[in-house]
């Protein structure tokens, strides 16, 4: 069974649409997060929820909005996409938050190509 | 403020040749770093990590990394390569007391046959 897993794997839109990303973990963590992954490799967290509450909400535009539905599930809804919203998304969870030093175990990333 | 500098963005090895993949960092204390490598179409992978106590640490696959604090570095390190280690390693770090893990740039190690 796949541990972290995100859907859908490849997404291809247009500029100005409106976009979700699931993500869902089986591992019975606490805390969850948000990543995005640039052309250049870059990864810089965006997000992270322990037990549906927002703990870290890095410098990212209000038109990424995350919604935690249970401590399961961390779901990622993009509106009026730019192009240079382009990028990997990823998911990831740990046992507990950052404060513990758990590791964080990814999902297999989301590519977004917004045209 | 803390962050993380990987100086080689590629580093290329011969197989059965160690190898070593580079990683300095700055953080106003004492640091909690990390390793993981991303394989293609993949997510991250965790490796192995440093709280305290010895200063090698070793992790997955033979792999294992140093601490060195007068140096602050924190390099990557397996005596003999294998081609399948070829992938995307980031190191990352963390200040105590702080909620962000910070990740390196990413060096990309490609092992020769």
């Amino acid at each position: 069974d796949t541990a972290v897993s995100q859907t859908p794997k490849y997404l291809v839109t247009q500029m100005g649409n409106d976009k979700s990303i699931k993500c869902e973990q089986n591992l019975g963590h606490d805390t969850m997060y948000w990543y995005k992954q640039d052309s250049k490799k870059f990864l810089k967290i965006m997000f992270s929820y322990n037990n549906k509450e927002l703990i870290i909400n890095e410098t990212v535009p209000n038109r990424f909005s995350p919604k935690s539905p249970d401590k399961a599930h961390l779901n990622l809804h993009i509106n009026s996409l730019e192009l240079g919203d382009s990028a990997v998304y990823f998911c990831a969870s740990s046992q507990d938050g950052l404060a513990t030093l758990s590791i964080q175990y990814f999902g297999a990333g989301t590519r977004l190509s917004v045209l | 403020a803390q962050s993380v500098a990987q100086p080689e963005d590629q580093v290329n090895v011969a197989e059965g040749n160690p190898l070593t993949v580079k990683c300095t960092y700055s953080v106003s204390g004492n640091p909690y770093l990390f390793w993981y490598v991303q394989y293609p179409n993949r997510g991250l992978q965790f490796l192995l990590k440093y709280i305290t106590g010895d200063n090698l640490v070793k992790g997955s696959y033979g792999f294992e990394a140093e601490f060195n604090k007068s140096q602050t570095s924190f390099h990557l390190k397996k005596p003999s390569a294998l081609v399948s280690d070829s992938a995307l390693y980031f190191c990352a770090v963390r200040e105590i007391g702080a909620n962000n893990l910070f990740f390196g740039t990413g060096t990309r190690l490609t092992v020769i046959p």
